[in-house]
């Protein structure tokens, strides 16, 4: 069967540190990727998808980058934290070429604190 | 663009009692949706999808969610709420845009079942 890893799953980091966050999938291949953020534990913004090795596409312009190294590993990176980039993080992947019926599966989340 | 609203922010019912949770989409094709619950620092779990045929999803966990097209509502129910089943829903719609099979979601809805 297929398991979603997330790792942290807490971090507390000073504003202007790196960042790295990092998901992988086991148990498919070519997964599409996903990097959502929760604010303040309600509504989902969509930051990043990949839909294969190194092809990485935004959402929304930020401080944050993603890259996809290998087929069953996403990261989520920053240079330098702000204090808004404080959240929580969730990794979701779906089975690439799947029918538009096929739910994202989750990774249990991260949770940043910017301080 | 696709969208999904529910217009609760929190939704207090008492154990045994049937439940509801709203949610309405705005889509510009056939409509792919989703209910996802989420405990505390945790990612989402999928409930259920409705994707074509009857407008009675059933789902995980004893929940089920009625599709009404003419309404374009798509509302999550139980027939007997559990204290357990205290948690943040979201309902999410299928993008179509780009074919990257993202979610959008809505904003969330707090169930409180009280004993």
């Amino acid at each position: 069967s297929q398991t979603i890893h997330q790792w942290p799953a807490t971090l507390v980091q000073p504003v202007g540190s790196p960042l790295s966050l990092e998901c992988t999938v086991e148990g498919t291949s070519n997964p599409n990727l996903y990097w959502y953020r929760q604010a303040a534990g309600r509504g989902l913004q969509l930051l990043f998808y990949s839909v294969g090795i190194g092809q990485i596409s935004s959402e929304v312009p930020q401080n944050l980058s993603a890259s996809r190294p290998q087929d069953r590993q996403f990261i989520l990176s920053s240079k330098k934290l702000l204090l808004s980039d404080s959240g929580f993080y969730l990794c979701a992947w779906r089975q690439e070429g799947s029918s538009y019926n096929s739910p994202l599966h989750f990774g249990n989340g991260t949770r940043l604190t910017v301080t | 663009a696709q969208s999904v609203a529910q217009p609760e922010d929190q939704v207090n019912v008492a154990e045994g009692n049937p439940l509801t949770v709203k949610c309405t989409y705005s889509v510009s094709g056939n409509p792919y949706l989703f209910w996802y619950v989420q405990y505390p620092n945790r990612g989402l779990q999928f409930l259920l999808k409705y994707i074509t045929g009857d407008n009675l999803v059933k789902g995980s966990y004893g929940f089920e969610a009625e599709f009404n097209k003419s309404q374009t509502s798509f509302h999550l129910k139980k027939p007997s709420a559990l204290v357990s089943d205290s948690a943040l829903y979201f309902c999410a719609v299928r993008d179509y845009s780009g074919n990257t099979g993202k979610l959008i979601f809505g904003q969330g809805t707090t169930l409180q079942v009280k004993p």
